[in-house]
């Protein structure tokens, strides 16, 4: 069982807006402790998507936005690409480890 | 071209060892802490062994902590991950990534920012 918590899966149609939480504690997100995103396409390595909790390394498009409030993050994805379908995962810090959200899987319509 | 590739995956049964080995180009590797982080094949994340950019920090999961030990060379450009005592459970994908380093001392804001593709490790009878 993960530290954090995310949705097993979310969908949405091209073109739609999907937020995918995050959900923590107060060891960590609630700590104030940074979150960061990741993305993993099928077969690939998890690629950084946001870091700092809203900020967006060089090159994720800004259809790609961070938030955090409380113990709780989010990623939220406007005008959705088919290119999108992919494996989600927050990650934060807890009582000295690097900790993960077991990965939200989204599906494009 | 800036990557990581890693190798020296494996089936190996438990009780064994493995060597895995990741070497970073197209950056300057002594610049940058370096972590493992692997995942169970369709599961989560899971960090496993982290160092700075001299060696002279060195963190391990409580899982992997006294069977694992990380160490680089800097002028080999390469990461290295022995494991030791090996379990079933050790089964998973092996990853190196980079760290860029926010905030020296405030770990929280190290993003790992640049992934190499990943090694398999197999554990089984």
């Amino acid at each position: 069982q993960s530290v954090l918590t995310q949705p097993p899966s979310v969908s949405g149609a091209p073109g739609q807006r999907v937020t995918i939480s995050c959900t923590g504690s107060s060891s960590n997100i609630g700590a104030g402790y940074d979150v960061h995103w990741f993305q993993q396409l099928p077969g690939t390595a998890p690629k950084l998507l946001v870091y700092g909790n809203n900020y967006r390394p060089s090159g994720v498009p800004d259809r790609f936005s961070g938030s955090k409030s409380g113990t709780s993050a989010s990623l939220a994805i406007t005008g959705l690409q088919a290119e999108d379908e992919a494996d989600y995962y927050c990650q934060s810090y807890d009582s000295g480890a690097w900790v993960f959200g077991g990965g939200t899987k989204l599906t494009v319509l | 071209q800036v990557q990581l590739v890693e190798s020296g995956g494996g089936l190996v049964k438990p009780g064994g060892s493995l060597r895995l080995s990741c070497v970073a180009s197209g950056f300057t590797f002594r610049d940058y802490y370096m972590i493992w982080i692997r995942q169970v094949p369709g599961k989560g994340l899971e960090w496993v062994s982290y160092m700075s950019h001299t060696g002279g920090t060195i963190y391990y999961a409580a899982s992997v902590q006294g069977r694992f030990t990380i160490s680089r060379d800097n002028a080999r450009n390469s990461l290295y991950l022995q494991m030791d005592s090996l379990r079933d459970d050790d089964t998973a994908v092996y990853y190196c990534a980079r760290i860029i380093v926010a905030r020296i001392g405030e770990p929280s804001k190290y993003q790992f920012d640049l992934w190499g593709r990943g090694t398999l490790v197999t554990v089984s009878s």
